[in-house]
């Protein structure tokens, strides 16, 4: 069983407004990873972690910024919503021959 | 990069086989994961491949051939709660910082009908 973590589940927010939303995983997996994903389309990879202090950029820029500062953290956070950003958001994490997502965050920017 | 290719759709029939395909070009092949995803929720793992040759989870088998950059989902005895989305994901080595992407193709999507 995956223990991954996401809060909130679900966020309305305005548009403009700094917003932060956690991942957590107490499986000890060295890399994690953020994805966008719209109704019924692909995943996009945002960001993605193989350690602590190390973060990339995936091929999505959706102006998001990451840390990892703790193995078991990978918080994202959003500087300014706009209504573009409304997605869902999944957090997934891997050590080597698993892979596992939590549940989501369904993000509203209006 | 990578370049990852799925059906977008298919429709089988309760109790039935699919085999549903998956083809990749990578350059630091790393592994591939299958997933299933029912609309609105979260990816849930279904199988990973590093080496070739089958890997059997019950219901689910999933076939790798490296050299062909080829892999296949078989779901067997097919049942309506099957129908989802299933989705093919590589992990790449990223040279530049020693770490691994894990990119998805687009995904299947699996009508199961009575």
């Amino acid at each position: 069983e995956a223990d991954i973590y996401q809060t909130p589940r679900y966020l309305v927010i305005g548009t403009g407004k700094k917003i932060t939303l956690e991942c957590s995983q107490t499986m000890g997996h060295d890399k994690m990873y953020w994805y966008q994903q719209d109704p019924g389309m692909e995943l996009h990879l945002i960001h993605y972690s193989y350690g602590v202090n190390s973060t990339e950029k995936g091929d999505l820029s959706s102006e998001s910024t990451v840390s990892r500062i703790r193995t078991e953290h990978f918080p994202l956070t959003l500087e300014s919503a706009r209504p573009s950003h409304t997605s869902q958001y999944l957090c997934a994490s891997r050590q080597d021959t698993e892979a596992f997502f939590g549940q989501g965050t369904r993000l509203t920017v209006v | 990069g990578q370049n990852i290719d799925q059906p977008t759709e298919m429709t089988a029939t309760e109790g039935a086989i699919v085999q549903i395909n998956c083809t990749y070009q990578t350059s630091g092949f790393n592994g591939l994961f299958w997933y299933q995803q029912h609309a609105g929720e979260a990816p849930t793992f279904l199988s990973y491949n590093v080496l070739d040759g089958l890997e059997e989870k019950g219901r689910f088998s999933s076939f790798l051939s490296r050299s062909k950059g080829y892999s296949y989902l078989l779901l067997k005895e097919l049942q309506m709660k099957d129908s989802a989305s299933y989705l093919c994901a590589v992990s790449d080595l990223y040279s530049g910082a020693g770490s691994y992407q894990l990119t998805f193709g687009k995904g299947t999507k699996l009508s199961v009908i009575p």
